[in-house]
């Protein structure tokens, strides 16, 4: 049977809408925030990453916004494809031997 | 330019059992990592390397786990005996040179029956 680990927050959008998947971290020292992008049975792969000198860094359809105060990263996904359905992790670096964090992933599912 | 690959794929084996992966990251790659990811988790560092030496083991459970790569290329992880809670998916990763984008494999799934 399934595990609790499978129960992924999940965020459910239809095909063209926004997606907006939020991540709280927890070291206040963390300089660098990364987000990633796992399908199923492969490995994460990098979007987009925002340095603790940045409020926000746009990519390719993707946006990373990051406040400091509330210690509070968000991934916004625009016309969200079929192709985005995967789980989504933030990483945080504390600029230290090059140590990735990462959070609790969110499940994205894009309907048509 | 081919990604990091990783063998096997998947691998069942009972308890008390030893078991290995293989890790051959991107061709220029000096760093590489060793992540374990449970289900529904994000990954979690278990060792980095700089070359061929082990730079950051601090979580590594060494009373059953080890690695080596020996000519700073490719790397080989154990796990003897392999414990019921072992089950995972194994992901390497590689870089070039500290702290730049870690490219990830597909990983090794681990059941321990």
């Amino acid at each position: 049977g399934e595990s609790v680990g499978l129960h992924l927050p999940t965020l459910s959008v239809q095909e063209g809408d926004n997606s907006i998947i939020n991540c709280a971290y927890s070291n206040s020292a963390s300089d660098y925030f990364i987000w990633y992008k796992q399908e199923s049975g492969k490995g994460p792969q990098f979007i987009i990453d925002i340095r603790s000198n940045m409020d926000k860094r746009q990519g390719q359809r993707v946006t990373v916004l990051l406040n400091k105060t509330v210690k509070h990263l968000s991934l916004q996904i625009a016309a969200t494809q079929p192709g985005d359905s995967a789980v989504y992790f933030c990483a945080e670096n504390t600029g230290t031997a090059s140590k990735l964090t990462f959070g609790t992933g969110t499940r994205l599912q894009v309907t048509l | 330019e081919a990604g990091v690959v990783q063998s096997p794929r998947y691998k069942i084996i009972e308890k008390k059992q030893p078991v290995a992966f293989w890790c051959n990251p991107i061709s220029g790659h000096n760093t590489l990592y060793w992540y374990l990811q449970n289900l529904g988790q994000g990954p979690e560092l278990l060792i980095r390397y700089e070359n061929e030496e082990a730079v950051d083991d601090s979580q590594l459970p060494k009373d059953r786990f080890s690695a080596e790569r020996l000519k700073g290329v490719d790397s080989t992880l154990k796990i003897q005996p392999a414990e019921l809670g072992d089950s995972a998916v194994y992901l390497c990763a590689s870089s070039f040179g500290y702290g730049n984008e870690q490219f990830f494999g597909p990983g090794t799934r681990l059941t321990v029956l």
